[in-house]
């Protein structure tokens, strides 16, 4: 069954590094979506991506985070400057359709640690 | 006001008893959609079921089944017959509007614990 991946599974940054964050949709999904759950807490939408261009955003998303979907396959995060509070579980998610009706599978997620 | 509220922090039930995990809405759309999703500790958020606001009929996939009561704007999540591998957070979330907001809401969830 096709599924959606992310890599790296933990990733530990310093405060103030760029990181990258990288997702594979299914192949034949449209839209691509990334949340965040920091740790206890419930699951927060950060912006999601249609047709190469960001549909949606949250709150949350400000200037440090940017999106790309630099080839037919990958969809990455970028965090320009991480945060002790940018701490937290990132899940891509991908959908085939847009639409409520349409379910959104969501990877494994990325663990990511600033110090 | 919060859009999905979960009420429950966390619950207990025996293995293969019946459990009703509860979940509440807010919204003016008319157009909506609801789902759990399931997160063992491992992490990654697995899609369990959906119901559509249009939907006249109970979602049910296998043993999980949706009691939806739109005038009361509840979505309770009903899993029969419980297992051990049940125990888990449990997250209702909603899609609003019927194109162009596609982003999910989550509630705070569930935590489920299924014991012998």
């Amino acid at each position: 069954e096709p599924e959606v991946t992310q890599t790296p599974s933990h990733q530990v940054t310093q405060m103030g590094q760029e990181v990258i964050l990288r997702c594979v949709p299914i192949s034949n999904h449209l839209y691509f979506y990334w949340y965040r759950q920091i740790l206890g807490q419930k699951v927060e939408f950060l912006v999601s991506f249609y047709n190469n261009e960001i549909s949606e955003k949250s709150e949350i998303f400000d200037d440090q985070f940017s999106v790309e979907r630099p080839d037919g396959s990958n969809f990455t995060l970028k965090i320009r400057s991480t945060k002790l509070e940018d701490s937290a579980m990132y899940f891509c998610a991908s959908s085939l359709r847009m639409g409520h009706a349409y379910e959104q599978y969501f990877g494994p997620g990325t663990r990511l640690t600033v110090t | 006001a919060q859009k999905i509220t979960q009420t429950q922090p966390g619950m207990f039930v025996q293995e293969k008893e019946a459990v009703t995990l509860d979940c509440t809405y807010d919204t003016s759309d008319q157009s909506y959609g609801l789902f759990w999703y399931k997160q063992p500790s491992s992490g990654e958020m697995i899609f369990l079921i959906y119901q559509g606001s249009y939907d006249e009929q109970n979602a049910t996939e296998g043993r999980y089944s949706l009691n939806f009561q739109k005038a009361r704007k509840s979505a309770n999540l009903v899993i029969s017959a419980s297992q051990l591998g049940d125990s888990a957070m449990y997250f209702c979330a909603m899609r609003e509007g019927p194109g162009t907001a596609s982003k999910l809401t989550f509630g705070t969830g569930t935590r489920l614990q299924v014991t012998l």
